[in-house]
């Protein structure tokens, strides 16, 4: 099994949609979790980082954290076709600098 | 403007040779890392390094070497010893663990990629 489980999608959705894409994991000692958005051939780009469980927003973007269900979310809201693209879920322990990737889901937004 | 650069972007191979991918960092930061990923599997850590002349083998080093003379630069070399190397390469850097950085976190900065192909 692997630490992180991501549905690779594709996700498929109208523009104006909201949108939550998810992942799980399993080593409880995962203390700070990102969301990464990688374009096509492109490098991934940091776009949620959250510490713990709990909630942060950031415009139409809102990550969600519950650690005692070891599970994260992304949500989009007022989705736009620029949206289109992998979302990769990370994460690491509080001591470790190296991360843990899901597979990534693909997005795409259509008009 | 500071950033990672990763040369080629698309590098061809035959079977039976070495091929050497640059990664060149001027963010200052101390950790580097190397990344392979394919479609359905996500990133892969290859090799990372904390600190100049130091290095750690991550989840897939088999077949791969990497060097770290100075702590702008991070090649990697692919092996003919690598049995499928067949992939998209990614670069990454980062600030220690215990600097939080401009933004309040440590956060992972990745190149372009290189996309490698075996003839």
């Amino acid at each position: 099994q692997k630490e992180v489980e991501q549905d690779p999608g594709p996700l498929s959705v109208p523009e104006g949609a909201i949108v939550s894409l998810n992942c799980t994991y399993s080593n409880s000692a995962f203390q700070y979790f990102m969301w990464y958005r990688q374009y096509s051939r492109k490098g991934p780009e940091l776009l949620m980082y959250t510490y713990s469980s709990g909630n942060k927003e950031d415009g139409r973007f809102t990550a969600q954290v519950d650690k005692s269900s070891k599970y994260i979310s992304l949500f989009i809201r007022d989705s736009q076709p620029s949206d289109s693209a992998t979302y990769l879920c990370a994460m690491r322990t509080g001591t470790a600098s190296k991360l843990t990737f899901g597979t990534g889901t693909r997005l795409q937004v259509t008009l | 403007d500071g950033g990672i650069t990763q040369s080629p972007k698309y590098l061809f191979r035959k079977e039976g040779q070495n091929v050497t991918l640059s990664c060149e960092q001027n963010l200052n930061h101390d950790a580097m890392y190397w990344y392979r990923q394919d479609p359905g599997q996500g990133l892969r850590l290859i090799y990372y390094s904390q600190i100049v002349n130091d290095f750690q083998k991550g989840d897939i080093a088999e077949g791969y070497s990497v060097s770290r003379e100075k702590k702008e630069s991070f090649p990697l070399t692919v092996t003919s010893a690598q049995k499928n190397p067949t992939a998209f390469y990614l670069c990454a850097s980062s600030p220690p663990v215990w600097d939080r950085g401009r933004n309040g976190y440590n956060e992972q900065f990745f190149g372009p990629g290189t996309r490698l192909t075996v003839l």
